[in-house]
């Protein structure tokens, strides 16, 4: 099982829809989860990362599923300014260990 | 807000050649990483270093070494370039936490190997 696997797309979706994403990870000691969005040529950075309750930011809303090792992503109202590619991101094992980075999903909002 | 550069957006070299790529980052951080990144493979880890002078072996260092003599700066070095090691390189930092360590990437070097 690769260690973080998601789905590469694209989904091409209209403005105002929402859009969800799913990734799952393989060690289940990984304690640090991320959503990062990458534009492109651009460098990835930081949407937000992913906490065991589920947060919000906005229209984005991220979950945690330890017992399933899955990780989610839900962006309502899509705009167009959301089109990126979405990584998923994990540590590799608990503490200060390198992130692992899923080869992203790429998101093309539609007017 | 953090700041991670990197010392050339793209860079054109010859197969053969000793390449230096630079990263320098202001917020004190502890961890520094070097990233290539290619279409369909992703992220992949080259070296990391989580303290001055040490350095940590990721997935895919053969061709590669690091330098890193100072606290904010972390140098790739590509001994012999060859053509497999064009690619955009990316270099990120981050703090040494028991938590969430969210990095943060540089710019990025895209560089060709003719």
């Amino acid at each position: 099982r690769k260690e973080v696997e998601q789905d590469p797309g694209p989904f091409n979706v209209p403005e105002g829809a929402t859009v969800a994403f799913n990734c799952t990870y393989s060690n289940s000691a990984s304690q640090s989860f991320f959503w990062y969005r990458q534009d492109c040529r651009k460098e990835p950075k930081l949407l937000m990362s992913v906490y065991s309750s589920g947060n919000e930011d906005g229209r984005f809303t991220a979950q945690l599923n330890r017992a399933s090792q899955y990780i989610s992503l839900l962006i309502r109202d899509s705009k167009l300014s959301d089109s990126a590619t979405y990584l998923c991101v994990v540590n590799r094992d608990s503490g200060n260990t390198p992130l692992v980075f899923g080869k992203g999903t790429r998101l093309s909002v539609i007017a | 807000d953090v700041k991670v550069t990197q010392s050339s957006r793209y860079l054109v070299k010859r197969t053969g050649e000793k390449v230096f790529l630079e990263c320098v980052q202001d917020m004190d951080h502890e961890n520094m990483f070097w990233y290539r990144q290619d279409p369909g493979l992703g992220l992949r880890l080259i070296y990391f270093s989580y303290d001055v002078k040490m350095k940590e072996k990721g997935d895919i260092p053969e061709g590669y070494s690091v330098s890193r003599e100072k606290k904010e700066r972390f140098s790739l070095i590509l001994e012999s370039a060859s053509t497999n090691q064009t690619s955009m390189y990316l270099c990120a930092s981050s703090f040494t936490t028991s938590g969430y360590n969210e990095q943060f990437f540089g710019p990025g070097t895209r560089l060709t190997v003719l």
